[in-house]
């Protein structure tokens, strides 16, 4: 047990469908992360969040869109998705502005589009 | 943009044996930090160990170690004394000191699977 979890674990969904993925982490960092990884891919990065303000987004596609309420909580919500989108989407946390600190990953949400 | 690549998509290793997953990367920056990070079946990734780069010491965690070759650009995971928990994927990653857009981000590998045979 890392201290984030994430719901649900699995999730399958149709391509109108909308729903969200949750993120919490108990570790009192104040950084937040989504990756997506994808079969033979590396891990992408798709949003961080500092502080709660939203310090990247790797060009990820308007159908997912984050909402970070709080330093320990983040959403992923998904809607119209597509099924190249089905992968294992991870959520990690940090303290912000420690460099050299680890991330702390989620276990995931294994998703797949219908 | 940095780049990491593991060239090994699978690797096996006999219980109590030596292993050693490449890693290489791809930056024009002198500082930064390395890590491995182990996903077991059960898929929480974990850190196995990190390296900084303006350390020339390798780091060693246990039976985990690093060979980090700064001029090759290589940063590769030795695991002695294997044994059927470390069966995982390892992802090699890059993390910039950098400011700016890319702080803190961490750049990933393709992964390697490490399976151990008893």
């Amino acid at each position: 047990e890392t201290g984030v979890t994430q719901t649900p674990r699995h999730l399958v969904m149709g391509m109108t469908n909308k729903k969200s993925l949750k993120c919490e982490q108990h570790l009192g960092h104040n950084a937040m992360y989504w990756y997506k990884q994808s079969a033979k891919k590396p891990l992408e990065l798709m949003f961080v969040y500092n502080f709660k303000e939203q310090t990247e987004n790797n060009s990820v596609p308007s159908r997912f869109s984050p909402e970070c309420p709080n330093s320990s909580h983040l959403f992923l919500h998904l809607h119209t998705l597509q099924p190249e989108d089905s992968a294992l989407y991870l959520c990690a946390s940090s303290r912000s502005g420690q460099i050299k600190g680890e991330q702390f990953f989620g276990p995931g949400t294994r998703l797949t589009v219908l | 943009a940095q780049t990491v690549t593991q060239s090994q998509p699978e690797m096996s290793v006999q219980e109590a044996e030596t292993v050693t997953l490449s890693c290489t990367y791809d930056t024009s920056e002198s500082d930064y930090y390395l890590f491995w990070y182990k996903q077991p079946p059960s898929r929480q990734m974990i850190l196995v160990i990190r390296q900084e780069a303006y350390k020339q010491q390798n780091a060693t965690e246990n039976r985990f170690s690093v060979n980090f070759q700064k001029a090759a650009k290589s940063f590769s995971l030795k695991i002695s004394d294997s044994q059927l928990g470390d069966a995982a994927m390892y992802f090699c990653a890059y993390r910039s000191t950098a400011g700016g857009t890319s702080y803190g981000k961490l750049t990933f590998g393709q992964g390697t699977i490490l399976t151990v045979h008893p």
